[in-house]
Order: C-alpha cells, then structure tokens, then sequence
C-alpha cells in the first residue's frame, strides 16, 4: 500500500511559468488537502476538497487552483510562479474532513524553488 | 485570529523525559493533534485529544486541558531517533486544522 504518493519530489523552476504538483492517494479517503511548510511558520492550507467534485480555499489561496475530478488525485497548479512560492508542498488526507477524530495522513512533499 | 503557541527549540539528555508545551487560541476546537516531523519528511500522526487529560500510547503522552488552552506531549526513556521537530495542530469551528510552527528536539547522548 503507497498511501500517498506526491510528484514532483523537488523541482527548480523559472518565474512566471506554470507548474502543476500531482497527488495521488490510494486509501480511498474522501478528503484531501494541499499544504506548504516554511521554515520559522506553521503548515498553512492552501486548498482543500472534502469529497470528489468540491473543492474550497483555505488559509494562503492565492496563487493556485485545484481540482478534484475523482477521490484518488488532488492536483495543485500554480499559473504563474513567483519566488514566494517557494516552499515545500505536502499532500495530505484523512477517511471523513468534517469530523473531529478525522487524522490527517501527509504525503512525502515537494520542494519546489522558484527563481 | 488565531494563533498555536511552541517554544522552537528544546533539548534534552538521551534517556530522560521531556515535556512539549502547546497554547492554543482558535475559534472553536473540535480536538488537538500532535505530529511527529524528522527532518526532510513527512509529519506522521502522534496522537489526539479532544476530552480534557491525559492520553497515553507507550513512551509518549499528550494532554489537554481545554479551560486553558493548553496541551503538552511528554516524551519518557528518550532516544536519538526522537530528534526530531513536533508539531501541535487544533481543529477549529471549520473543521481546518490550525498549525503550531513546530518545536524542534535535540537528543543529547
């Protein structure tokens, strides 16, 4: 069982070219969830999707866009890179998203640098 | 706002015991998780709390105490691969979870 797999595992990319970071999940879990980490700040939430079909913004949207076309995959697109997005990007899931005991599982990341 | 609170950095002697503490203000809780994160990987679950005491799982215990605020994980019988950094998380009114920035642990021999 992989869990969740996350491509790329680090990519160097110019500014204002477009990038998409794939999430794959394999434990049919209905929620999903895009993270970046960035040193001295806590994991903040990009976007998220409770279900296949829905998605919602969370904390720093800007930027990016996501779909969910089906419960396995949660790609995350940012049109036009720009350096501040450089980060490490974590893929994340969990059975249910709208309940309390719900555990979130991460993915292994992606650190993209942007230049 | 909201807003979870970590010292970020603590160290300790191999063998010891070592207590984390986490405050937290959000709006709403609906539990608090701590993770467990070496460096370059990813967070992995610790455990959770939604009920105020203490919860434990072999050499690691976490509590709450939801009239305060505050939680902290208790590490026993520490060792090196306990170097790592431990992140407190608290799932607000929306269901999101709210992040600390992480307290990193450095295991002395």
């Amino acid at each position: 069982i992989a869990g969740i797999t996350q491509a790329p595992t680090s990519q160097i990319l110019a500014a204002g070219r477009r990038m998409t970071l794939r999430c794959t999940q394999d434990m049919r879990h209905n929620a999903m969830y895009w993270y970046r980490q960035d040193l001295g700040l806590g994991l903040r939430l990009i976007h998220y999707s409770n279900t296949a079909g829905t998605t919602g913004k969370g904390e720093v949207p800007d930027g990016y866009s996501v779909s969910r076309a089906n419960t396995d995959d949660f790609p995350l697109t940012l049109a036009s890179a720009v350096p501040s997005q450089t980060s490490v990007y974590f893929c994340a899931s969990s059975e249910a998203g709208t309940s309390g005991t719900d555990t979130q599982y991460f993915g292994p990341g992606t650190r993209l640098t942007v230049l | 706002g909201q807003n979870i609170d970590q010292p970020t950095e603590m160290t300790a002697t191999e063998g010891a015991i070592v207590q984390i503490n986490c405050t937290y203000q959000t709006s709403g809780f609906n539990g608090l998780f701590w993770y467990q994160q070496h460096a370059g990987e990813a967070p992995t679950f610790l455990s959770y709390n939604v009920l105020d005491g203490l919860e434990e799982k072999g050499r690691f215990s976490s509590f709450l105490s939801r009239s305060k605020g505050y939680s902290y994980l208790l590490l026993k019988e520490l060792q090196m691969k306990d170097s790592a950094s431990y992140l407190c998380a608290v799932r607000d009114s929306n269901y999101q979870l709210i992040w600390g920035a992480g307290t990193k642990l450095i295991i002395k021999p």
